[in-house]
């Protein structure tokens, strides 16, 4: 199994311009979380996903934030415009159930705006 | 939201000695995981344990859920084992039963 992939695994941009991070869950789950990691704040949900549906994204901090998942097999994360305190790790997480089930973490995107 | 705590926030050891993490946690859980942050940043599932003990190598856990803790074991330490461990639950009520909520993490080091 290949396990969460994320893409990019680092970026890079200037203020104000438009960032798009992509997931691919693991095949079968059908859950899929987006996290965020700051100094400030650690580790935070930001918004998940069951059988591609939204279900909480109240962890999403503005609406300079909005996440998709088209398919099955997809997710992304954009922020526009991006602001410097959007640097931070993101990581998507899946898992085949609720509550129950263990989410498994991609390797994050290391996003650094100035 | 339910507190997760954990404890200590920092944890120098020399190679080869043993240790205990802790977890408390305010309410009642569904789900508990514990996880090591590499020094890369990744994630990596060591446990999950809403409940009883289970054992992995070197490492154990425990999680009491009656008394709302659990307990991370590493013996024989080794330097590879540093990095931060986290414990993660979610919560056994309340609306956002999808979301886990993460502790601030124990920094462990590791001497050669």
């Amino acid at each position: 199994d290949a396990g969460v992939i994320q893409s990019p695994r680092h970026e890079v941009t200037e203020m104000g311009q438009e960032v798009t991070l992509r997931c691919k869950p693991i095949s079968g789950h059908d859950y899929l979380f987006w996290y965020r990691q700051t100094m400030m704040r650690g580790l935070e949900l930001l918004i998940y996903f069951n059988n591609n549906v939204p279900i909480d994204d109240s962890g999403m901090p503005e609406d300079r934030f909005s996440a998709k998942m088209p398919n099955a097999s997809f997710s992304t994360l954009k922020i526009q415009p991006s602001e410097p305190r959007d640097s931070a790790v993101y990581f998507c997480a899946s898992s085949s159930g609720l509550a129950i089930h263990e989410q498994y973490f991609g390797p994050g995107t290391r996003l650094t705006v100035t | 939201g339910i507190q997760v705590e954990q404890s200590p926030p920092d944890l120098i050891l020399q190679e080869g000695a043993n240790s205990t993490l802790r977890c408390n946690f305010s309410d009642s859980v569904n789900n508990l995981q514990w996880f090591h942050q590499n020094p890369w940043g990744q994630l990596i599932n060591l446990f999950y344990i809403p409940s009883g003990t289970k054992q992995n190598g070197r490492l154990s856990a425990t999680t009491v859920a009656t008394e709302r803790y659990s307990l991370l074991y590493i013996s024989s330490s080794q330097t590879t084992d540093s990095g931060v461990y986290f414990c993660a639950v979610i919560p056994g009520r309340g609306s956002t039963l999808g979301r886990l909520y993460f502790g601030r993490g124990t920094q462990l080091t590791v001497w050669p």
